[in-house]
């Protein structure tokens, strides 16, 4: 089992470029999310889907979309980057929405100049 | 909405030495609470949860205990060791919300 894998793992943007991120878990999971983490900081919540076909904003959606492809995929969507959203962003997903343990991806190390 | 507050933002300790981190919540509808540790340049990963229904559990040399009445919950690290030193989150959630902690720098000296 590979769990949640992200892909890129790493991306160099220019500012006003658009990118996807791409996220699939193989843990047959109802719930996905996405997050982004800052130097030093937390995890703040961009959107999520509690299930197939459903999504949702979170803390921090501005600047962002998302798509929930199928159950296993969800996509995160910038399109037009900005230096701010230079963060870590982690995919998660976890087998019902709320009080189940989410499982993390690696991670896309994303920076925009 | 759920505030999750989270102390303290960095804690050093001498290796063997007992670490405690403590978290509140404000939501009483929260009714399950995980503990993530995320090493540097990894992904947080889950080490230990409680469910509301559970005043305490432990694994191995971790443990966490819940009081709902006073809506906070702790984790405890027993015989640290180097490989401990990671930032720790802890979150409370509940069947439609998920609200994590702003983490713990945790610093084992050996």
């Amino acid at each position: 089992n590979a769990g949640v894998t992200q892909t890129p793992k790493f991306q160099v943007l220019k500012t006003g470029q658009s990118m996807t991120l791409q996220c699939a878990q193989d843990m047959n999971h109802n719930s996905m999310y996405w997050y982004r983490q800052d130097p030093g900081m937390g995890l703040r919540l961009i959107y999520y889907s509690a299930s197939e076909g459903t999504t949702d904003k979170g803390e921090v959606p501005n600047g962002y979309n998302v798509s929930r492809l199928n159950k296993r995929e969800f996509s995160l969507r910038l399109e037009s980057a900005a230096p701010s959203q230079t963060s870590v962003y982690f995919c998660a997903s976890s087998e019902t929405f709320g009080n189940q343990p989410q499982h993390f991806g690696d991670g896309t190390r994303l920076s925009i100049l | 909405g759920e505030n999750v507050e989270q102390h303290p933002s960095t804690l050093s300790v001498q290796e063997g030495d007992s670490a405690v981190i403590k978290c509140t919540y404000s939501d009483s509808a929260s009714n399950y609470f995980p503990w993530y540790k995320q090493e540097l340049g990894k992904r947080p990963q889950l080490i230990i949860d409680i469910r509301s229904n559970v005043g305490e559990k432990k694994d191995q040399r971790i443990a966490v205990t819940l009081n709902k009445t006073a809506k906070h919950f702790s984790l405890h690290i027993t015989e640290t060791q180097p490989e401990d030193s990671a930032v720790y989150f802890c979150a409370a959630s509940n069947f439609n919300k998920f609200y994590f902690g702003s983490g713990t720098k945790l610093n084992v000296k050996p």
